[in-house]
């Protein structure tokens, strides 16, 4: 059963504050991303990367940067958070298109990070 | 771009009443598509996916939804619902080719009420 797990469930930050949000697989699945949430909009795309070292650019990037140094782990930075960077936010992570054959690539989804900036 | 389009934001239905939740997108190759739903406090899971074949696919908890290619479009149904399918929908969309993400829809909020 894939899990994917975030390193909190609620974060409380001051404008300015550098932060970082953790995200971690457990199915060896070679592609990750990053999602925001807000009421309306539905599901951004922030970053995502398809390996190690690798990233690209979503949707809405600004403000953001990303790290993968380990398969399993894709982190998320907020440089300076802002006020409006209050969101939810949600990593999921998905097998590569070649090792999934013709299945769909279904994406998994961690419990989400609310964070809330002051 | 490609996108997604759910044409409901917020439906309120009677228990036992029948549910279609419309979702058309914008790219015209082959695709990948999903229903993923949000249940108050939950993670994202998902409900249902069409990649190819029938294009009448079955979900989980009774869902079903329907690829109609000429239209774009993969509503989501079912034909009784319950209480507790109170909660947030979205369809997603991938393109068939290669690592490409999910584009989601601005999802649908469904209250059931008693």
């Amino acid at each position: 059963d894939v899990k994917v797990t975030q390193s909190s469930r609620y974060l409380v930050k001051r404008t300015g504050e550098k932060v970082f949000l953790e995200c971690v697989q457990d199915m060896d699945h070679e592609n990750m991303f990053w999602y925001r949430q807000d009421p309306g909009l539905g599901l951004r795309l922030i970053y995502f990367s398809y390996d190690v070292k690798m990233k690209e650019k979503g949707d809405i990037p600004e403000g953001y940067s990303v790290s993968r140094e380990k398969k399993e782990r894709f982190s998320l930075i907020l440089e300076s958070a802002s006020t409006n960077q209050t969101s939810m936010y949600l990593c999921a992570s998905s097998l590569r298109s070649i090792r999934r054959g013709l299945a769909g690539a279904e994406q998994f989804f961690g419990p989400g990070t609310r964070l809330t900036v002051l | 771009a490609q996108s997604v389009s759910q044409h409901n934001h917020h439906v309120i239905l009677s228990e036992a009443a029948s549910l279609e939740l419309g979702c058309n997108y914008s790219y015209g190759g082959t695709v990948n598509l999903f229903w993923y739903v949000q249940y108050p406090g939950q993670h994202l899971q998902l409900l249902l996916k069409y990649f190819s074949g029938d294009p009448l696919v079955k979900g989980i908890k009774g869902f079903e939804a329907e690829f109609i290619k000429s239209k774009f479009s993969f509503n989501l149904r079912k034909p009784s619902v319950q209480w507790s399918d109170t909660a947030e929908y979205f369809c997603a969309v991938m393109r068939n080719s290669g690592n490409t993400p999910l584009v989601f829809g601005k999802g649908t909020r469904l209250s059931v009420i008693a």
